[in-house]
């Protein structure tokens, strides 16, 4: 789920090896997740989604990995480099009123830093 | 496409003065949001629309706060008065199908309030 602060978690990883980063959700109901990639300056890009009748989805050098029994998810990214430092967020659709329709919320991010 | 268009890139103005912040959504989404990015509070829904028609209003701070879909090619989001606690990053994103579709996001105003 969502949380407020001021410091991201910061996730530092040497150029070349995987990173994974993770997310907990808080609705058992959620049905789907995307996970967004933000540069500096620049807004938030799509990288990777997940339904929830899947357990696992592989794009390219990314995966996503969902775990429904402990609502957590987690995105791995294979050899990091330098391109990839950047605030990655899990988002899930909410419906914030009895609308019947849904929006993307997003969670707080981590920051990932490639060492060279 | 040229994607989600959002002006101006950035914005200084003084406490009080009017702000209005401009969305050109991507062409066939039929979904418009309006986000704001602080460091306290991250990447916040303001509010959205569905075919031009506000759907969820909730996430507006205040009456301060307003915003405009007057047809499928560009939106408004205008602060009056503004106050230097709204400068932020705000975003807007279009998409089409709401909620449990990818959403596209512009490359954000930033806003400063002195």
């Amino acid at each position: 789920g969502e949380s407020v602060g001021l410091h991201l978690p910061t996730l530092s990883v040497q150029e070349g090896d995987n990173s994974i980063i993770n997310c907990a959700y808080s609705n058992s109901a959620s049905d789907y997740f995307i996970w967004y990639k933000q540069e500096s300056g620049k807004g938030p890009q799509f990288i990777i989604d997940i339904r929830s009748n899947m357990d696992k989805r592989q794009g390219q050098r990314v995966t996503v990995l969902l775990n429904k029994t402990v609502k957590h998810l987690s995105l791995q990214i294979a050899a990091t480099q330098p391109g990839d430092s950047a605030v990655y967020f899990c988002a899930e659709p909410r419906s914030l009123m009895d609308t019947g329709r849904r929006a993307l919320t997003f969670g707080s991010g981590t920051r990932l830093q490639v060492q060279p | 496409d040229a994607g989600v268009i959002q002006s101006p890139r950035h914005e200084v103005t003084e406490m009080g003065q009017e702000v209005t912040l401009r969305c050109k959504p991507i062409s066939g989404h039929d979904y418009l949001f309006w986000y704001r990015q602080t460091m306290m509070r991250g990447l916040e829904l303001l509010i959205y629309f569905n075919n031009n028609v506000p759907i969820d209003d909730s996430g507006m701070p205040e009456d301060r706060f307003s915003a405009k879909m007057p047809n499928a090619s560009f939106s408004t989001l205008k602060i009056q008065p503004s106050e230097p606690r709204d400068s932020a990053v705000y975003f807007c994103a279009s998409s089409f199908g709401q909620g449990n579709t990818e959403a596209f996001f512009g490359q954000g105003t930033r806003l400063t309030v002195v």
